[in-house]
């Protein structure tokens, strides 16, 4: 069965650098979405993208972050510069439609670590 | 915006027995969607309800959707070391027609041999 891939599973950064967390959705799917969840915490909305465009983004997913397709597979977002706030499980996920009885597939996630 | 509010947070149960996991708002579901999520891995769906009443199975799993859709129940049978996991419901976001999830914060469920 296809799955959503994101690489790295585990990223440690310095406070301050720019990381970018990489996400392959599933192929014919063609809504994307990133999600993340802080330790203990539910699981927040961050970005919703679709036809090359942000479609909906919420109040955490301010100007230090962005997201992009570069290329027919890739699904990155990029956090410019980090802060210690930003640890967090990122979860990217995947849609054919964004119906509300249609399912979005999830990757295992990228566990990001702020020093 | 939607709030959804799971209870219990917490369950530890003994292998056999049975449990039931609530999710409510204070406003209307479109639809609401069950997921499950191991340790180290992302949420992955189990069922979506649409149906104010419906009732949905899935192996022991049996999932109803409250008749003026603002609950849901997931109730195990039987339980096995299998289920233990973290049990989320989501719903998509209010208005937005974008379809964003918003999730409750979670039932995390152990299930003891």
């Amino acid at each position: 069965e296809p799955e959503v891939t994101q690489t790295p599973s585990h990223q440690v950064t310095q406070m301050g650098q720019e990381v970018i967390l990489r996400c392959v959705p599933i192929s014919n799917h063609l809504y994307f979405y990133w999600y993340r969840q802080i330790l203990g915490q539910k699981v927040e909305f961050l970005v919703s993208f679709y036809n090359n465009e942000i479609s909906e983004k919420s109040e955490i997913f301010d100007d230090q972050f962005s997201v992009e397709r570069p290329d027919g597979s890739n699904f990155t977002l990029k956090i410019r510069s980090t802060k210690l706030e930003d640890s967090a499980m990122y979860f990217c996920a995947s849609s054919v439609i964004r119906a509300s009885n249609q399912p979005q597939h999830f990757g295992d996630g990228t566990r990001l670590s702020i020093l | 915006t939607q709030l959804l509010e799971q209870s219990p947070q917490f369950l530890s149960i003994q292998e056999g027995e049975n449990l039931t996991v609530y999710c409510n708002s204070s406003s209307v579901f479109s639809s609401l969607q069950w997921y499950r999520q191991e340790p180290g891995e992302g949420p992955v769906l189990l069922v979506t309800v649409v149906t104010g009443g419906e009732v949905k199975k899935l192996k022991r799993l049996t999932f109803q959707f409250g008749d003026a859709r603002k609950d849901s129940s997931l109730h195990i049978t039987a339980a096995q070391p299998g289920d233990t996991g973290l049990y989320l419901c989501a719903s998509r976001g209010g208005s937005s027609n974008t379809g964003k999830l918003i999730f409750g914060q979670g039932t995390t469920l152990q299930v003891k041999p």
